[in-house]
C-alpha cells in the first residue's frame, strides 16, 4: 500500500523567501508523484508531476520538485515566494498499477508581506 | 478544453432531504473519482470508477451514500437521507487511461445540510 506524508500542516514564509514544502512517500514500486495546489473555493490544480526521466521537475508558477529515491522524498520548492502563492498544497502518489491515488494531508502556505 | 464539470456549485438543504451531486468528466478520461473535503478530515476518497464500473467504494461512509456512473460522460453521488455531518465540499476528478497521468479536478460542490 502507498502512503504520503507531508511534514508541517502549516508553513509561513516571508514574501521573497524560499518556499520548501516537504513530501515523503512509501512505495514498494517506482511511484508516480504529483503536487497539486488548491486556492480558496477552488478545486485542486496540478502543479507538476514526476513519472520517469529527469528527477528535477519544473512546474507552473515557478515551482519545482526533486525526486530523491534514496530518501523517498519529493519536496516542493520555489526560490522566491509571492503573495499569490498562499494556498493549500497537496502531494500525491500513484503506484502505476491502477488509477488509485494517495494524497497527503496537505500543507497550508502563508506568505507574509 | 472543458474541464471536469460539477453541479450544483452550492447546495443548501435541510436534513433528511435527498441530495444529488452531478459530475461530467473530461471526454476521453476513463476513470472518475469522488472526494469529500472537510476541515476535520481533509481530502477523503469516497469511490472511484474505471470504465463506468465501481472499483473501490470502501471510502463511502454509510449506506446513505450511493454513486452511479451510467455512461462515460456522467456520474452522480447521492445522499439519502442527508445529515448535518455530511456538510462538506465534494469534488469529482477524472483521469485518462494511462496510469501515470494526473487526476483533473472539478471546482467542487459546497454542500450545507441544516
Amino acid at each position: 500500500a502507498q502512503s504520503v506524508t507531508q511534514l508541517g500542516s502549516h508553513v509561513s514564509v516571508s514574501e521573497g523567501a524560499l518556499v520548501l514544502l516537504r513530501c515523503n512517500y512509501s512505495s514498494s514500486v517506482p511511484p508516480y508523484l504529483f503536487w497539486y495546489v488548491q486556492y480558496p473555493n477552488q478545486g485542486l490544480q496540478l502543479l507538476l508531476k514526476y513519472t520517469t526521466g529527469a528527477t528535477l521537475v519544473k512546474g507552473i508558477n515557478g515551482f519545482e520538485a526533486e525526486f530523491k529515491k534514496s530518501e523517498t522524498s519529493f519536496h516542493l520548492t520555489k526560490p522566491s515566494a509571492h503573495m499569490s502563492d498562499a494556498a493549500e498544497y497537496f502531494c500525491a502518489v500513484s503506484d502505476g498499477t491502477g488509477n488509485q491515488f494517495y494524497f497527503g494531508t496537505g500543507t497550508s502556505l502563508t506568505v507574509i508581506p | 478544453d472543458a474541464g471536469v464539470i460539477q453541479s450544483p456549485r452550492h447546495e443548501v438543504t435541510e436534513m433528511g432531504q435527498e441530495v444529488t451531486l452531478r459530475c461530467k468528466p473530461i471526454s476521453g478520461h476513463n476513470s472518475l473519482f469522488w472526494y469529500r473535503q472537510t476541515m476535520m478530515r481533509g481530502l477523503e476518497l469516497l469511490i472511484y470508477f474505471n470504465n463506468n464500473v465501481p472499483i473501490d467504494d470502501s471510502g463511502m461512509p454509510e449506506d446513505r451514500f450511493s454513486a452511479k456512473m451510467p455512461n462515460a460522460s456522467f456520474s452522480t453521488l447521492k445522499i439519502q437521507p442527508s445529515e448535518p455531518r455530511d456538510s462538506a465540499v465534494y469534488f469529482c476528478a477524472s483521469s485518462p487511461p494511462a496510469s501515470n497521468q494526473p487526476q483533473h479536478f472539478g471546482d467542487g460542490t459546497r454542500l450545507s445540510i441544516l
